[in-house]
């Protein structure tokens, strides 16, 4: 079975424009998370999507949106980039089911968006 | 809040040393702790997790227990290798089930395993 996949794999970008970086979960995942991780630092938890509503917003500004499709594939827009959104985005997918609280996510390899 | 704190890297070993990275956690209630390791250009991987106090979660070699007395969830690894390079992450999800799959990182720790 396919992991969790994310496109582009790199992307690089002016201050100002807007990015969509898309992410297709794992199958039978009905969860997408959204985290980005600046060089050096943990992962910071952006945005969770289950059943296609959002379920969770992490400390992001409002340029940040999301949106989950009737396929649990997802879309993490970005508008107005700054130099400071450079970053690695990873998307996370997990199965989501009421009480399996225990279940891992499982990340995708990310994309490396670079911001000039 | 929740927060996860790790030992500062890096970290450096000969190859068959022994391996502790320390993890601390502040939550409510019970989370699940998860150690992640991420590969250079890669994403980040599931090593292993633990659900409840004093679980022990294991994975190629590397062990962790959920010690809730001292909120800690140390990664250990006996005879580490040349392999083993790479970022590792403690991380922590609320417990409660439901859909919050929000996990909380620490801010990683970089193992260098030397031949």
């Amino acid at each position: 079975d396919a992991g969790v996949t994310q496109s582009p794999t790199h992307l690089i970008k002016t201050r100002g424009q807007h990015v969509t970086l898309r992410c297709s979960p794992i199958s039978g995942h009905k969860s997408v998370s959204w985290y980005q991780q600046v060089l050096g630092q943990g992962p910071q938890f952006i945005f969770q999507y289950y059943e296609k509503e959002e379920r969770g917003r992490g400390n992001f500004p409002d340029r940040f949106s999301a949106r989950q499709f009737p396929n649990y594939s997802s879309e993490l827009n970005v508008n107005a980039l700054l130099l400071g959104d450079s970053a690695l985005y990873l998307c996370a997918s997990g199965r989501g089911l009421q009480g399996k609280s225990n279940q891992p996510q499982h990340f995708g390899d990310g994309t490396r968006l670079s911001i000039l | 809040g929740n927060s996860v704190t790790q030992m500062e890297g890096p970290v450096t070993l000969s190859e068959e040393a022994f391996l502790t990275i320390n993890c601390t956690y502040t939550a409510t209630g019970y989370p699940s702790l998860f150690w992640y390791v991420q590969y250079p250009g890669e994403g980040l991987q599931l090593l292993l997790k633990a659900t409840k106090a004093d679980d022990k979660g294991s994975n190629k070699g590397f062990e962790a227990t959920y010690r809730k007395e001292t909120t800690s969830f140390h990664l250990e690894k006996g005879s580490v290798q040349v392999s083993d390079s790479a970022v590792y992450f403690c991380a922590l999800r609320p417990g409660g089930g439901g859909s919050n799959y929000k996990l909380t990182f620490g801010k990683g720790t970089l193992l260098t395993v030397n031949p």
